[in-house]
């Protein structure tokens, strides 16, 4: 089982639509979370850091279910401009010799008009 | 403000060369981390230097190798290039060592291997 799971897609919603995706993490030890958008052949852009008690960033809300052992990122009035790859990341270990960061493979997202 | 500038953007090379690829990270930051992207996938981290030194590994063969210097600039070198290592080359930086920081990413380097 991999680390850090996701969805591949692709999502293909119209413009205007709310689509969520989740990603599912292995390790219960895992402390910080983050969604990052990857535009094609582009690098990765953080979009939201994901909190315990979940946050929210205008169209895009993130929360975490640690008790599930995973995190969603849901888009609200979908644009255009949101069609991308969204990657779901894991770290844990703080600043210890241990600590990992696992990228998710990503969820490709597309808005059509 | 600059942010992470990689170097060089493409490069193709022959199984068995080695290659150097160059990081500069964001004004103020001190800790870099490279990543390897192949189509379709996520970035796999390679290693992380903070303070002139590998601090954290992926699960990445010794062939793999870099450096950090006193600026904070750094280098991945490939050894021994094999045609599995094609693919997007990405180095971010972040502050003091640590992974629950957001990472800035480059624009990466395009490795190609003939």
């Amino acid at each position: 089982r991999k680390e850090v799971e996701q969805d591949p897609g692709p999502f293909n919603v119209p413009e205007g639509a709310t689509v969520a995706f989740n990603c599912t993490y292995s390790n219960s030890a895992s402390q910080s979370f983050f969604w990052y958008r990857q535009d094609c052949r582009k690098e990765p852009k953080l979009l939201m850091s994901v909190y315990s008690s979940g946050n929210e960033d205008g169209r895009f809300t993130a929360q975490l279910n640690r008790a599930s052992q995973y995190i969603s990122l849901l888009i609200r009035d979908s644009k255009l401009s949101d069609s991308a790859t969204y990657l779901c990341v894991v770290t844990t270990g703080g600043r210890s010799s241990a600590s990992k960061i696992i990228f998710g493979s990503g969820t490709r997202l597309s808005i059509r008009p | 403000d600059a942010g992470v500038t990689q170097s060089p953007t493409h490069l193709i090379k022959t199984r068995g060369q080695q290659v150097t690829l160059r990081c500069s990270p964001k004004s103020g930051h001190d800790t870099v981390s490279w990543y390897q992207q192949a189509l379709g996938q996520g970035p796999q981290f390679i290693f992380q230097y903070y303070e002139e030194e590998e601090r954290q590994r992926g699960n990445f063969p010794d062939r793999f190798s870099g450096h950090q210097f006193p600026n904070y600039s750094s280098e991945l070198n490939v050894n021994a290039l094999l045609l599995g290592d094609s693919a997007l080359y990405l180095c971010a930086s972040s502050e003091r060592g640590a992974f629950n920081q957001p990472q800035h990413f480059g624009d990466g380097t395009r490795l190609s291997i003939l």
